[in-house]
């Protein structure tokens, strides 16, 4: 049969708002989150990382926030601009070796101009 | 510094038939990942390689099969195509299996 698409979230946000993007995971013992911006056409592309020993970590107008109580993070895009669209994932490591990550259902992010 | 490169970019394949897709690392890189990505299932995990010997594997039939070159290039190969493996397969390399991943742009399989 036909298999049913995922339904990704969407944000819709016009330039110049802050974006918040979230992300819930479901092992506790989880060290090591990642961010990925994915654009239409292209594979995904780093953004930032942070390790459970942080609750915070900024970068270019970009901040992820980690919340290990209740197991979620969120990426914060500052000055959201047109080039920002895109499809944001989190992921983490399956085990020791951080090339083999579990990726999140992800975000799609639309800037309005 | 030249990215990871994929080829072929896309490819129509029918079923039953087989395809095989290379990835060329970042130069220096020797771990190569490879994911599927499905609007279904979202991006998978496949396999990881480093220096030649597969690290990890994922939930995947025996049809994916993959390998890694001296060089570190890496193909991936499909067996006996069916129309689910329709998707965007991805090939990630790093430094070290602890280092960054740095994504292609994919090859497209369609599968008829």
């Amino acid at each position: 049969g036909e298999s049913v698409g995922l339904h990704l979230p969407t944000l819709s946000v016009q330039e110049g708002d802050n974006s918040i993007i979230n992300c819930a995971y479901s092992n506790s013992a989880s060290d090591y989150f990642i961010w990925y911006k994915q654009e239409s056409g292209k594979g995904p592309q780093f953004i930032i990382d942070i390790r459970s020993n942080m609750d915070k970590r900024q970068g270019q107008r970009v901040t992820v926030l980690l919340n290990k109580t209740v197991k979620h993070l969120s990426l914060q895009i500052a000055a959201t601009q047109p080039g920002d669209s895109a499809v944001y994932f989190c992921a983490e490591p399956v085990n020791s070796g951080y090339s083999t990550l579990t990726f999140g259902k992800g975000t799609m992010l639309l800037v309005s101009p | 510094k030249a990215g990871v490169t994929q080829t072929p970019r896309y490819l129509i394949k029918t079923r039953g038939q087989q395809v095989t897709l290379s990835c060329s690392p970042i130069s220096g890189h020797r771990s190569v990942s490879w994911y599927q990505q499905t609007p279904g299932q979202g991006l998978q995990f496949l396999f990881e390689y480093f220096s030649e010997t597969q690290r990890n594997k994922g939930n995947f039939p025996g049809r994916f099969s993959g390998r890694q070159f001296s060089n570190s290039r890496s193909e991936m190969n499909v067996s006996t195509l069916e129309l689910g493996d329709s998707a965007l397969y991805l090939c990630a390399s790093s430094f070290s299996v602890a280092g960054e991943l740095f994504f292609g742009e994919g090859s497209r399989l369609t599968v008829l």
